[in-house]
């Protein structure tokens, strides 16, 4: 079964720019993800879909700050212009015909 | 508007069960299939079950495999877990989701999640 493994923290400036990493396992580079954002204390929120492509469709009211992109067995979430907001923790999603898979997720602290 | 709204959790011993619900509106229910997610305090995300748009089909962890059920009733546009044998290491916050298809896929909606504790 495949496996999604992320960075456990990042960091980074209000302002700036950031990008995490999601590696999708050995002998399945060709799966699509998704990203999800949860802030502290709340359920967690769809972000985009992320296909092996590179292609991605953001999901409603996701404003454009937010981006993916993939290389190989890498799916990248980028977010700009970095505001407080984004502090929470980013979790990375593939799925099967008859299963779903979540990476451990990676908790960005904005400085 | 999407929503999903989740009820039904609490304190419960070890051994004991518990139903949750899923009470959905703002789309088509019956043509979605919808998911049930747990995070343990703290932890990260664990998919827990799936069940398909009409209720055809459903799938398990195997850590909830025999011990939980996933159900849903189209006319009341809800979903449930029934969740029987619980034991301690069930304690989680407790996610329906709404899948981007009529089974698996991306989950672009969530509930608000309900905690779930197990203990004697």
């Amino acid at each position: 079964q495949v496996v999604l493994t992320q960075s456990p923290s990042a960091s980074a400036s209000l302002g700036a720019s950031v990008k995490f990493t999601c590696t999708v396992s050995s002998g399945h580079s060709d799966y699509d993800i998704a990203w999800h954002q949860q802030r502290p204390d709340k359920g967690p929120r769809y972000l985009m879909r992320l296909n092996s492509d590179g292609s991605h469709s953001r999901g409603d009211g996701i404003p454009d700050r937010f981006s993916g992109s993939s290389s190989g067995a890498e799916r990248y979430l980028a977010i700009s212009s970095l505001q407080s907001e984004d502090e929470a923790d980013y979790f990375c999603q593939t799925w099967g015909t008859d299963y779903s898979v979540f990476g451990g997720g990676t908790k960005l602290t904005v400085l | 508007q999407v929503h999903l709204v989740e009820s039904g959790g609490g304190v419960v011993q070890p051994g004991k069960s518990l139903r949750l619900s899923c009470a959905t509106s703002g789309f088509t229910f019956s043509t979605y299939g919808i998911h049930w997610v747990r995070q343990t305090p703290g932890k990260g995300l664990e998919w827990v079950a799936v069940i398909w748009y009409d209720g055809s089909r459903k799938e398990y962890a195997d850590s909830v495999k025999g011990r939980f059920t996933i159900s849903r009733d189209n006319s009341k546009n809800t979903l449930y877990l029934q969740m029987n044998s619980l034991r301690v290491e069930d304690t989680a916050v407790y996610y329906c989701a709404r899948a981007q298809s009529t089974a698996t896929g991306p989950l672009d909606y969530w509930g608000q999640g309900t905690l779930v504790t197990v203990s004697s």
